[in-house]
Formats: structure tokens, sequence, C-alpha cells
């Protein structure tokens, strides 16, 4: 079945970086664009940006510009994502998502992975 | 970029009671508006995709309208299942931005 698989639970020090990965199965990898949206505790969600993984090719979130990168790995069907210079604010779920609909970003996202819950601090 | 304004930000109805939230875009997303619902601890799940479709495997009593600007969600007879936070979401010029959600309870 078509699913994404997450890295587990990482905690890492103000200043530093993480990187979650996200392992899609069951649908062709590189034929639908991925998106990475974050939820702090108790809060709404927010998107961060997507890739093609086709091409590589990527948009940011202003917010995020210059802290995050997101890259994949087509020989084993992953996207990866990365953010820097980690502060206190940025502890949250961490979830790649796939947008239905292949190489559309129009169309929602119909597959979820589980969560990555990265924690800040010191 | 594009604002949405979702509204109510929590709602109490009563079990088969119609329950309607709305999404305004700070400028025109011709269609392009999702809705996912989202149960505690669980990642959201996509119920409605390009304003009015409801996605496969999802109950009818889930329902979406609206273009341009102004969107609806509704349940036609609310469930003790559908207890959760709903989000819109818009599409435009390669961006995204969701609603800040509406926490929908049991009264």
């Amino acid at each position: 079945q078509v699913q994404l698989v997450q890295s587990g639970a990482e905690v890492k020090k103000p200043g530093a970086s993480v990187k979650v990965s996200c392992k899609a199965s069951g649908y062709t990898f590189t034929g639908y664009y991925m998106h990475w949206v974050r939820q702090a505790p108790g809060q709404g969600l927010e998107w961060m940006g997507w890739i093609n993984p086709n091409s590589g090719g990527t948009n940011y979130a202003q917010k995020f510009q210059g802290r995050v990168t997101m890259t994949r790995d087509t020989s084993i069907s992953t996207a990866y994502m990365e953010l820097s210079r980690l502060r206190s604010d940025d502890t949250a779920v961490y979830y790649c998502a796939r947008v239905r609909g292949s190489l559309r970003l129009e169309h929602g996202m119909d597959v979820w992975g589980q969560g990555t819950t990265v924690t800040v601090s010191s | 970029d594009i604002q949405m304004t979702q509204s109510p930000s929590s709602l109490s109805a009563s079990v088969g009671d119609r329950v309607t939230i709305t999404c305004q875009a700070s400028q025109d997303i011709s269609n392009y508006l999702n809705w996912y619902q989202q149960k505690p601890g669980k990642a959201p799940k996509l119920l409605i995709y390009d304003a009015s479709n409801l996605e496969t495997g999802v109950p009818s009593r889930f329902s979406g309208s609206g273009s341009g600007t102004d969107f609806t969600f509704t349940i036609s007879s609310l469930q003790p299942e559908d207890i959760a936070t709903y989000y819109c979401q818009q599409y435009d010029n390669l961006r995204i931005t969701f609603g800040q959600g509406t926490r929908l309870e049991i009264k």
C-alpha cells in the first residue's frame, strides 16, 4: 500500500541541525511532489516547502528560507528535510506529505507520514 | 503570501447536527482549496480537494463548496467520530497556506 515512513524522534540543542527522512513505498516516488509541514505543540499546521522528487526542484516558505534544505535520493525513494540553526520554537512534529495527482501541486496532500517529533532543548 | 481566515476557531455541536466551517482567502484562489481532518496525535487526513471533491473513502456527510475567496465545509449530520480539528489549505503560485483550524467538540 501507499505509505510514507519517517525517521524517529530527535532531540537537539539550540544551534544544531536536524535531518528528517521520509521513505516512500507503494507508488512511483518521482511522480508526485512532496511537502513538508510542521506542527508545534498545541498549534496549527505550518507549511515549510515542497520538493519535486523527479527534478529535485524545491520551493521554501519565506519563513524558512536560508535555514531549510529539502533533498531526495531517488535510488531509495526517500525525501529529506534538514533544518539548521535550531531554536526552541522549532520544537514540533514534522510531517512529509505527498501531493495528490501526478506532478501537480494544487490538489491537496493525500498521503502523510506518521510525523517526526523534533525537540530543541539545551 | 495569501492569508486564510478560518472560522470559527472552535465549535460545539450535538450528534446529528449540521456543522459549517468557513474559510476566506485574502485574494482569488480559484478552487485551489482543500480541507483536512486531524485527530489528536495523528497526521492530518485529506477530506475534500479542489474545494468540492470528496476524497476516496471519505463519508458522503462531508462536503465542500465555494470558489474565488469564500469557501464552506459542511458535515451534514455530525457523528461522534467526527470530533477533530479541521483545517483549510490553499494553493496559489507555488505556495501553500493553512487556515488556523477549527476545533470541533460534541455538546
